[in-house]
């Protein structure tokens, strides 16, 4: 089945304290993204990775360090987490831009909170 | 700045009556305009989506019409039943670029039986 696995869920973390959330694709996507949704904000991108070891700055990165050491994987980083990054994390991936109007598929959303 | 805007922000409609979610896009070098059905719980997942070739693409009871000349498109759900109760986005990019979205800040959409 394809998928995107995202890892924690749910997570409640203190301010300062380094966290990554795990995301996992099986559909050897060469494009993946992390997204945060806000309610009346919609989803903002925060990074993307056209490919291993090719990584780019999205609408909202700051706050954020992302890696793409292997194809499947693309963990999201939050060196020194504030309460303004509470927030509810998609990952994403799809087929690099080829003309297809490639679909884009979504993990189920991890939810964090920084108190 | 919001590339996409998108309204209502809340909808409520009768079961069996017509939702409609609209929205509009400024950068003319948008070719590409997807909706997204998010479900509580779960990760959006793409509905139906449109390139301005065709005013409109029918897929079921969705339906997206597209108007290049005022840069709008909305989403039209016939027939609405309670298991259509979501929350909707709409997105925009280049056809060439679609991996890169621009979504709208959604609308939650409640079918009342």
């Amino acid at each position: 089945e394809a998928q995107v696995t995202q890892n924690p869920r749910y997570l409640i973390t203190v301010t300062g304290k380094k966290l990554t959330v795990t995301c996992s694709q099986n559909m050897n996507h060469e494009y993946m993204s992390w997204y945060r949704q806000d309610p009346g904000l919609g989803l903002r991108q925060i990074y993307y990775s056209m490919n291993v070891e090719v990584t780019d700055k999205g609408d909202v990165p700051e706050g954020y360090k992302v890696s793409r050491k292997e194809k499947r994987n693309f963990p999201l980083i939050l060196e020194s987490p504030s309460p303004n990054q509470t927030s509810l994390y998609f990952c994403a991936s799809s087929p690099l831009e080829g003309g297809s109007g490639n679909t884009i598929y979504f993990g189920e959303g991890s939810w964090l909170t920084v108190v | 700045q919001q590339q996409v805007k998108q309204s209502p922000q809340s909808l409520i409609v009768q079961k069996g009556g017509i939702s409609i979610i609209n929205c509009a896009y400024e950068n003319t070098a948008f070719d590409y305009f997807p909706w997204y059905q998010q479900f509580p719980g779960k990760g959006p997942a793409l509905l139906i989506a449109i390139r301005p070739d065709v005013s409109e693409k029918k897929e079921g009871r969705f339906t997206i019409s597209f108007n290049k000349s005022a840069k709008q498109f909305s989403l039209h759900i016939m027939d609405s039943q309670p298991g259509d109760s979501a929350t909707y986005f709409c997105a925009a990019s280049k056809w060439t670029g679609a991996n890169n979205l621009f979504f709208g800040t959604g609308t939650r959409l409640t079918v009342i039986p």
